[in-house]
C-alpha cells in the first residue's frame, strides 16, 4: 500500500528562522515523485516543490529546498528565513506509476513574530 | 487567465439528491484531477483524467462520476449523494501528468454539505 505519513500535527517557528517538516513515504514502486503543497487559511492549494524519485540531487526553489533521503523513504521540507506569510497548512504528497496521488494530512505551521 | 474555475461555491443537499460538480480551466492543461479534503486526513484523489476522452479511478472512486466534457471542462457528479460525501471538493489540472513531476493548480474548492 502506498502511504505518505507527516507526523507533525503543528510547528512553530520564530519569524527568519529555518523551519523542516517532515515526510515519509512507503512505496514498492521504484518510480515516483514527491511534492510538496502549501495550503493558506483561504484553502486554495499552491505547489511548492516537487522531487523525482531518480533525481540525484536535492530539489530547491528560493526559501524552500526538500531534503530527500531515499534510503530513510523520507523528503522533508526545509523553509529557511521563516516569513509570517509561510504561516499556512503544509500537505506532503507522492505520486506513482499510474498518476495515483497520495497526500499526508499536513503540518500547520505558525510563524511567531 | 482565470486559471481553474469550480462552480458552485457552497452547495447543501438532502441525502439521495444528485448535483454535478463543474469545473473548468484556461491553461490548455492535458490533466485533470478530482480531490475531495476531509479534515485531518488531507486531500484524497477521486477520479483523474489523463488527457481529453479519458478517465480513470483514483483512490476513493465510490459513489462518484466524472466527464471530460472537452479539453477545458471536467465535471464530478454524485448521482445519490450521502452524508459521508460531506466534504470540500477541489479540482485540479496539470499541462501533463503530475506522476511525471508536472505541478498541479488547482481550483478554490466547492464546500458540500449533504444532510
Amino acid at each position: 500500500a502506498q502511504k505518505i505519513t507527516q507526523t507533525q500535527p503543528g510547528m512553530f517557528v520564530q519569524e527568519k528562522e529555518a523551519v523542516t517538516l517532515d515526510c515519509t513515504y512507503d512505496t514498492s514502486d521504484p518510480s515516483y515523485g514527491l511534492f510538496w503543497y502549501k495550503q493558506p487559511s483561504s484553502g486554495e492549494m499552491i505547489f511548492l516543490i516537487y522531487q523525482g524519485s531518480y533525481d540525484q540531487q536535492n530539489a530547491t526553489e528560493g526559501r524552500y529546498s526538500l531534503n530527500f533521503q531515499k534510503a530513510r523513504k523520507s523528503a522533508n521540507l526545509v523553509i529557511s528565513a521563516s516569513q509570517l506569510g509561510d504561516s499556512a497548512m503544509y500537505f506532503c504528497a507522492m505520486s506513482i506509476t499510474g498518476n495515483q496521488f497520495y497526500f499526508g494530512t499536513g503540518t500547520s505551521l505558525t510563524v511567531i513574530p | 487567465n482565470a486559471g481553474v474555475t469550480q462552480t458552485p461555491k457552497f452547495q447543501v443537499l438532502k441525502t439521495g439528491q444528485s448535483m454535478t460538480l463543474q469545473c473548468a480551466q484556461d491553461m490548455n492543461h492535458n490533466s485533470m484531477y478530482w480531490y475531495r479534503q476531509d479534515p485531518g486526513m488531507g486531500l484524497r484523489l477521486i477520479y483523474y483524467s489523463a488527457s481529453e476522452g479519458t478517465t480513470d479511478k483514483g483512490e476513493v472512486p465510490n459513489g462518484y462520476n466524472v466527464s471530460r466534457l472537452n479539453k477545458r471542462e471536467f465535471s464530478l457528479r454524485l448521482e445519490s449523494a450521502a452524508p459521508s460525501q460531506t466534504s470540500v471538493y477541489f479540482c485540479a489540472s496539470s499541462e501533463s501528468l503530475a506522476a511525471a513531476g508536472y505541478e498541479q493548480y488547482f481550483g478554490p474548492g466547492t464546500r458540500l454539505t449533504v444532510t
